[in-house]
């Protein structure tokens, strides 16, 4: 059975700290990984990786893939409190169709 | 800009009522998702669709049933709702058959059943 986990599952840090989020998956068949951030209601797209140890960069947040170790880690460095959200990680692992197996998410606070 | 609307953001209903949550994309896609999000377990799928018409199961579609009759409508069907249903309820679309297109997410609608 396909299976995403993520770690850790709540974090605290204060604004300015560099934190890592962890997502490790076991999925028949991998196409691509997806990290979502979601705040007060849906989650919003930030980066879609499929190729092993090509880091994909926007601003603050920088993501990576290792296919062969089956993980990837979210950066975010210089932490704000509007970086405060759940984060989610999704797999594309299916045989069919377009679908994704969602991790449980880690809950971010940023304090100020 | 891709936009996924929800029928509702807030439903209270009662246990054995039949509810109705309805999605639609305005962006001609031809995948459309139905997820539940519950504290702790992250988002699990229900049902999807690839094509008017066409649904599949995703990891808990028991209890549930959805409709797509059209290709920016897909609905998600409670056929007599009960307690252990309550939870947010959180529709996407992405565009082709392809493996690399991004989900976009409505804003949701928060269920209870009391």
């Amino acid at each position: 059975e396909d299976k995403v986990v993520q770690s850790p599952l709540s974090l605290v840090v204060h604004e300015g700290d560099t934190v890592t989020l962890n997502c490790s998956y076991e999925v028949t068949n991998f196409r691509s990984l997806l990290w979502y951030k979601q705040e007060k209601k849906a989650p919003t797209f930030l980066f879609m990786l499929t190729s092993s140890g090509i880091e994909k960069k926007s601003g603050r947040l920088s993501s990576i893939l290792d296919k062969k170790e089956l993980f990837s880690i979210l950066n975010i460095t210089a932490t704000q409190t509007g970086d405060s959200a759940i984060y989610l990680c999704a797999v594309e692992g299916r045989n069919y169709g377009q679908n994704f197996v969602f991790g449980p998410g880690t809950r971010l606070s940023v304090l100020p | 800009d891709v936009k996924v609307t929800q029928s509702s953001r807030y439903l209270v209903k009662r246990t054995g009522e039949k509810v109705f949550l309805e999605c639609v994309q305005d962006m001609d896609h031809e995948n459309m998702f139905w997820y539940r999000q519950d504290p702790g377990l992250g988002l699990r799928l229900i049902y999807f669709s690839y094509d008017v018409k066409m649904k599949e199961k995703g990891d808990i579609p028991e209890g549930y049933s959805v409709s797509r009759e059209k290709k920016e409508r897909f609905s998600l069907i409670l056929e007599s709702a009960s307690t252990n249903q309550t939870s947010m309820y959180l529709c996407a679309s992405s565009y082709g058959r392809s493996s690399y297109n991004e989900q976009f997410f409505g804003p949701g609608t928060r269920l209870t059943v009391l």
